[in-house]
């Protein structure tokens, strides 16, 4: 099955930088990859997510790139603010297949990002 | 759009009770939702996948008689919590998309249920 390893565990920036979170997944089928963030006492949201046919991604200060070759994919925020703050989770799956989607949603073990003022 | 509602948001209970969450898509329908089990600073743990009009399934480990998962009509699927016992206390998150396997992912707020 997929395995998705995710780093850091913990990543603290001055306001105002920029944050990168990385991923790698195992199973080279996979070809849908969200990132979700997570604040204190609620459930993940979806902010960005990336399909195998495209290389980067970006919304405002967020982007994604994936690099199918090495498996590996990375979340960039830009010009970071204290709203910033949360836990983010990387996930792997194959999309459009039966079982795909949220079914073979594979999550990486969380990055705590502190922006700190 | 595609907004997924989780009620209660917190419940605490004698252990020995039964606890049910509610989780709702406000703004389609989902004949599939997938209930997701966190511990603290943990990654979400997939328990079970509800569907529509027929058994849920379970996965590895998930015991399908304590965790009791109906979902009976196209915006609404239930976890039971039944005989809870203070192991059991957890974050229960439970998700749906528009479209299955062809849709993203979204959660609800998730329940915090502390046995006591």
């Amino acid at each position: 099955g997929e395995n998705v390893e995710q780093h850091p565990s913990t990543l603290s920036v001055q306001e105002g930088d920029s944050a990168v979170i990385k991923c790698t997944y195992s199973d080279s089928a996979s070809n849908y990859f969200p990132w979700y963030k997570q604040e204190l006492g609620k459930g993940p949201q979806l902010i960005i997510d990336i399909r195998s046919n495209v290389g980067e991604k970006k919304d405002q200060r967020i982007a994604v790139t994936l690099n199918k070759t090495a498996k590996h994919f990375s979340l960039h925020i830009t010009e970071t603010q204290p709203e910033d703050s949360a836990v983010y989770f990387c996930a792997a799956s194959l999309f459009g297949a039966s079982g795909g989607g949220a079914d073979g949603l594979t999550f990486g073990k969380g990055t705590h990002l502190i922006i700190q003022p | 759009g595609a907004v997924v509602s989780q009620h209660p948001s917190w419940v605490i209970c004698k252990s020995g009770t039964s606890v049910k969450i509610e989780c709702r898509s406000l703004d389609f329908q989902a004949t599939t939702m997938f209930w997701y089990r966190q511990f603290p600073k943990q990654s979400l743990m997939l328990m079970a996948t509800s569907n529509e009009g027929s058994k849920a399934t379970y996965e590895q480990g998930v015991e399908k008689d304590k965790f009791l998962i109906n979902h009976a009509s196209l915006t609404l699927s239930t976890l039971t919590v039944t005989s809870a016992h203070p192991e059991d206390s957890s974050f229960y998150i439970c998700s749906a998309s528009v479209d299955r396997g062809n849709s993203p992912l979204h959660f609800g707020n998730g329940t915090r249920l502390t046995v006591t």
